[in-house]
Parts: C-alpha cells; sequence; structure tokens
C-alpha cells in the first residue's frame, strides 16, 4: 500500500516553461515534506521541503505547494532548464514522535527539459 | 565533497554467495539508513539506526542484516542473495536533533548472477 503517490512517471516540457510536478499521500499522520532530485548512477539530491503548518515554499526557481486537506504537494519549477532534467522523487514523515526521522517515497516523475 | 559515501559502486555477486556493501560519513549524524531501489520503484528503507539502536522495518526480509561499528561506518550484508535482490543500495544520513533531510550517498548498484 503505497502512502506516497506520484501518479505520472514521466514528464516533457519545453526550456523555460514551468514544470509541475505532483505528488499524493495517504497517511495523515504524514506533516513533513521534501522533493530529492536524482540524476542516473547517482544518489538522491535535497532539493526543498515544506512543513504542514505552511502551504507554499519557495527557494529561488523552486516552489513546493502543500493543500492539507487534499493531501496533495506539488512542485514547480520555473523557468526549466536542461540541467532540471532528472527523476524527482516526493517524500514524507512526520515531523515529530516516532518515525519522524523516516521518509517514505514515491516512485519519482523522470522530468525531461527539451532545449 | 562526498559527505556520504559508498563502497563499492557497483557489486557483482553470485546466486547465495555472502556480499557486504558499506557506507561511511564525515557528517558525524546519529542517524543511519539503509534503502533497497529497484528499477522504476520508490526507494524502501529496509532499517535505520539511531545512534546504536538499531529499528528495522516489519518487512524487511532476514536476509538482509547490518551493523554500525561506530558513528562513521555503517554495513548491509546481505546473506544469501538471490535474484530478486539485484537493486541499488542506497545509504542515508541524518541528524535527528536538527532534521532538515537525509543526505544519500551515490549507491551501490548490486548484480545478482
Amino acid at each position: 500500500d503505497q502512502q506516497v503517490k506520484q501518479n505520472s512517471p514521466s514528464l516533457s516540457v519545453q526550456e523555460g516553461r514551468i514544470s509541475i510536478l505532483n505528488c499524493d499521500y495517504t497517511n495523515s499522520m504524514f506533516d513533513y515534506f521534501l522533493w530529492y532530485k536524482k540524476y542516473p548512477a547517482e544518489g538522491p539530491t535535497f532539493l526543498i521541503s515544506i512543513s504542514s503548518i505552511k502551504d507554499k515554499n519557495e527557494d529561488g526557481r523552486f516552489t513546493v505547494f502543500l493543500n492539507k486537506s487534499a493531501k496533495h504537494l506539488s512542485l514547480h519549477i520555473v523557468p526549466s532548464q536542461p540541467g532540471d532534467s532528472a527523476v524527482y522523487f516526493c517524500a514524507a514523515k512526520r515531523d515529530s514522535g516516532a518515525g519522524s526521522y523516516q521518509l517514505t517515497f514515491g516512485k519519482g516523475t523522470k522530468l525531461s527539459v527539451i532545449p | 565533497d562526498a559527505m556520504v559515501i559508498q563502497n563499492p559502486r557497483y557489486q557483482v555477486t553470485q546466486f547465495g554467495k555472502p556480499v557486504t556493501l558499506s557506507c561511511s560519513q564525515t557528517l558525524n549524524h546519529n542517524v543511519m539508513y539503509w534503502y533497497q531501489q529497484k528499477s522504476s520503484q520508490a526507494p524502501k528503507l529496509l532499517f535505520h539506526y539511531y545512534d546504536k539502536d538499531f529499528n528495522n522495518e516489519a518487512d524487511t526480509p532476514d536476509n538482509f542484516q547490518s551493523r554500525r561499528p561506530n558513528t562513521s561506518f555503517c554495513f548491509l550484508d546481505i546473506r544469501s542473495p538471490g535474484l530478486g535482490d539485484a537493486a541499488m543500495y542506497l545509504c542515508a544520513t541524518s541528524n535527528s536533533i536538527a532534521w532538515t533531510e537525509a543526505f544519500f550517498g551515490q549507491g551501490t548498484r548490486l548484480t545478482v548472477v
């Protein structure tokens, strides 16, 4: 039973346009969310995070939006660049208490930015 | 500068032959994790250490064991690898006191022949 779902295995976007990657979760105990980026043959690298007390967090070209009532978050990349081409993983955890340092991952979305 | 280092990057082992994957860190983090990732699947947590305390996930097979001799090093032992154990194995660390993210190594790609 997948607790973190990324329903789009792949996404292609033109350079300069916006990329929107989506993630849904089912465990209502999750209250901290992260996005990781992974290039082939490398480990995931942290990109951006958001706590459930917020609905938006922005870092340069990357913005994460959280809709708690819908149990949905999205990562916006604008403008998209060819170097953004990678697999993006959504991850979730509890912010405190048991399991507060254990991440649950989605299957990832492969983003291709076309020059 | 690599902060979480996994060796080797690629490992080929024979069916049933014990294999050990290693992970070291320079971050002095107290939590270390092992994840298994199969193709097009989500990374799956096998177990983690909180300091010296070992925490096994309920569905991690007994075939998988781990050792953490000190803060810096953690090992994943696969006692009798099967073909289904071929995967990318990811080591990660975090600081439980000021948790911001988990830091991952580059992974070890395990092939079972």
